[in-house]
């Protein structure tokens, strides 16, 4: 089976830096993904670890250990608009079956 | 445009009904999935299909049937053995060999009366 655990939630004030951590359990692993929600709305796609390192993407990185099955999303210079939820999520290297983590609710306050 | 197209948006149904949940896609995509999200919670995994007239069930398929007749389409019957259908449910596809991003339509919030 698979497993993703991440915390529930953060707060952080706005401009500065907040890392949302992410441990898994797979069955076969092939890469780990970052999505955010706002409330209400469809979860998008933010970026995509394959290999151990850090990927950045504008004001968001995305790291990974596969030794460690752990991963971080990095977000800096935090604005209000990044108050949202963000999801890592697996796919298993067996299929495409895509499981996500229960979710960091991010708070980001004047 | 390409994208992944849920309907309705909104959703009542009967104790006892059986409804069905429409998700069409555009990208040419082979994967798509089901996912259930309760209220301040995560993305549960319902049913995936890699291909046409084929489908697994995810963690939560109990209560739930799919089919993939078509590239394009995989819709999601809520059948009346599911107890607690009050859910948002989101579809999503993906590139089956490059499994690096997966989109999602816009969810059904369905609720029971």
């Amino acid at each position: 089976g698979q497993s993703l655990e991440q915390p529930s939630e953060v707060t952080a004030v706005e401009g500065a830096i907040v890392q949302i951590n992410c441990t898994y359990q797979t069955s076969g692993f092939y890469g780990l993904s970052w999505y955010q929600q706002h409330d209400g709305g469809a979860p998008t796609f933010l970026s995509y670890n394959a290999l151990d390192g850090l990927e950045e993407t504008g004001r968001f990185s995305s790291f990974l250990s596969r030794s460690d099955s752990y991963g971080y999303l990095l977000l800096q210079e935090l604005q209000m608009k990044d108050s949202a939820s963000y999801f890592c999520a697996v796919f298993n290297n067996a299929g495409n079956m895509l499981t996500f983590g229960g979710g960091t609710r991010l708070m980001v306050k004047p | 445009d390409g994208g992944i197209t849920q309907s309705p948006k909104y959703l009542f149904r009967k104790e006892g009904q059986n409804v069905t949940l429409s998700c069409e896609q555009n990208l040419n995509h082979d994967a798509m999935y089901w996912y259930r999200q309760d209220p301040g919670q995560g993305l549960r995994l319902i049913y995936y299909s890699q291909i046409v007239n084929d489908f697994q069930k995810g963690d939560i398929a109990e209560g739930y049937s799919v089919s993939r007749e078509k590239k394009e389409s995989f819709p999601l019957t809520v059948t009346s053995a599911q107890k607690n259908p009050t859910a948002f449910y989101l579809c999503a596809s993906s590139l089956r060999h490059l499994n690096t991003e997966a989109f999602f339509g816009q969810g059904t919030r369905l609720t029971v009366v």
